[in-house]
């Protein structure tokens, strides 16, 4: 089973606030992600990392930016968060690059922003 | 391209019966993997299980059966005697070219007792 972590579970936030999702894993993994979900629909990949000061945009763009200091951290960042980003943030970690290894997730951040 | 596709958007049974949850994939890599996750009302994502795309015998782990037939482009999800904890949202994924992972849109099942 997997370690890893997101904080906070659950953010309502006002509308221009700054702010940072945590996400953290235990499994010394090089890769993490993080993926955007609405409700009821699919996942969508906004950034990626291979290891330490590596970061990607995925497919989905995104104002979010990230950044890749320590192997275990992986934080995401809004500048100005706006209603649009309402959704639940997932990070996800992977230790190899063969596509047999799964992603193994956190447990997501609800994001509310009004 | 790749691409996952999951046409059952959800899914009511009631309990103790079979339920199957259908995923059919596109690909042009030769070497691909499958995987299925379940969603939980909690929100993660949890790993169910993974097939490469040499390995087409089917597996049966519980109350868990998979079956992956390539000639139709499909890895499909058997769950026997269905109970309510298994209510929640199942995505199949496909795992190509450059590592990336590719997520169909989910079926979300609901277990009525």
């Amino acid at each position: 089973e997997a370690d890893i972590y997101q904080t906070p579970r659950y953010l309502v936030i006002g509308t221009g606030k700054k702010i940072t999702l945590e996400c953290s894993q235990t499994m010394g993994h090089d890769k993490m992600y993080w993926y955007q979900q609405d409700p009821g629909m699919e996942l969508h990949l906004i950034h990626y990392s291979y290891g330490v000061n590596s970061t990607e945009k995925g497919d989905l763009s995104s104002e979010s930016t990230v950044s890749r200091i320590r192997t275990e951290h992986f934080p995401l960042t809004l500048e100005s968060a706006r209603p649009s980003h309402t959704s639940q943030y997932l990070c996800a970690s992977s230790d190899s690059w063969m596509l047999s290894v799964p992603q193994y997730f956190g447990p997501g951040t609800r994001l509310l922003v009004l | 391209a790749q691409k996952v596709t999951q046409a059952q958007t959800e899914i009511s049974v009631v309990e103790k019966e079979d339920v199957t949850l259908d995923c059919v994939y596109e690909t042009r890599d030769t070497t691909y993997y499958l995987f299925w996750y379940k969603q939980p009302p909690s929100g993660e994502l949890v790993f169910l299980i993974r097939r490469n795309s040499f390995d087409e015998q089917n597996e049966i782990s519980g109350r868990y059966s998979w079956n992956f037939q390539k000639s139709t482009s499909s890895f499909n999800f058997t769950i026997t005697a269905s109970q309510v904890v298994d209510s929640a949202v199942y995505f199949c994924a496909l795992s190509g070219t450059g590592n990336q992972f590719y997520f169909g849109t989910g079926t979300s099942l609901t277990v009525i007792p």
